[in-house]
């Protein structure tokens, strides 16, 4: 079964950083793209990062272009995402998922992120 | 980026009728190779998203047959046969291919 669990989440000011983790379990995780995708609750889900399974190629929003990093270690099964310079627009629901063909085959439960002074 | 409108964005239905969610594409969504990366996804209250449907019309393991999916190019409909009080929650379609991914506003289905 596949498993995803974040952590890292937490409450920071403006300007300040944070990382966030992501543990898989439960298939190939050095096979697999992976993804960030944040959702202000009640609001529209938006993709943030993403990085393909070797790690040679990594995609961001523009919204984080600059200040966010995203990583793996496939030794360890983890992503990561290292947020820098956060506004409080970057407050949101942070999901860690896997992607398969052009879609999000299983998705973590979520780290929250909230900025704010 | 592909836009992707959904409607209605509030969704009233009596437990046992059918119910529809429309999603809409600023641009065609058939790609080169043929495939149509559309996605549906089911919410529930306090859950992570989970999908129900892929490439268009494709059931997710576990995903009860009352849920369908259709369309072609840019116009996509997921279709609930007969909703029940678990179907509750936000629905959004999602694109994965132009990239970047994107996601439709969501559609909130609740019970009258």
């Amino acid at each position: 079964e596949v498993q995803l669990v974040e952590s890292g989440g937490g409450v920071v000011q403006p300007g300040g950083s944070l990382r966030l983790s992501c543990a898989a379990s439960g298939f190939n995780f050095e096979d697999s793209a992976m993804h960030w995708v944040r959702q202000v609750p009640g609001e529209r889900l938006e993709f943030v990062s993403l990085i393909y399974g070797d790690g040679s190629v990594t995609y961001y929003a523009d919204s984080v272009r600059g200040r966010f990093a995203i990583s793996r270690d496939n030794s360890k099964n983890s992503l990561y995402l290292q947020m820098n310079s956060l506004k409080t627009e970057d407050s949101a629901l942070y999901y860690c998922t896997k992607d398969r063909a052009g879609s999000y085959e299983a998705w973590g439960q979520g780290t929250l992120v909230t900025v704010s002074s | 980026d592909v836009v992707l409108t959904q409607s209605p964005l509030s969704l009233p239905v009596t437990l046992g009728q059918p119910a529809s969610i429309s999603c809409r594409s600023s641009q065609s969504l058939v790609h080169t190779d043929g495939n149509t990366y559309l996605n549906w996804f089911q919410q529930r209250p306090g859950q992570s998203p989970r999908r129900l449907i892929y490439k268009v019309s494709n059931r997710d393991s576990g995903v009860p047959d009352r849920f369908s999916g259709s369309g072609s190019g840019t116009d996509f409909t997921l279709k609930i046969s007969r909703v029940e009080a678990e179907d509750v929650g936000l629905y959004y379609c999602m694109q994965g291919a132009p990239w970047p991914y994107t996601f439709g506003q969501g559609t909130k289905l609740e019970i009258k």
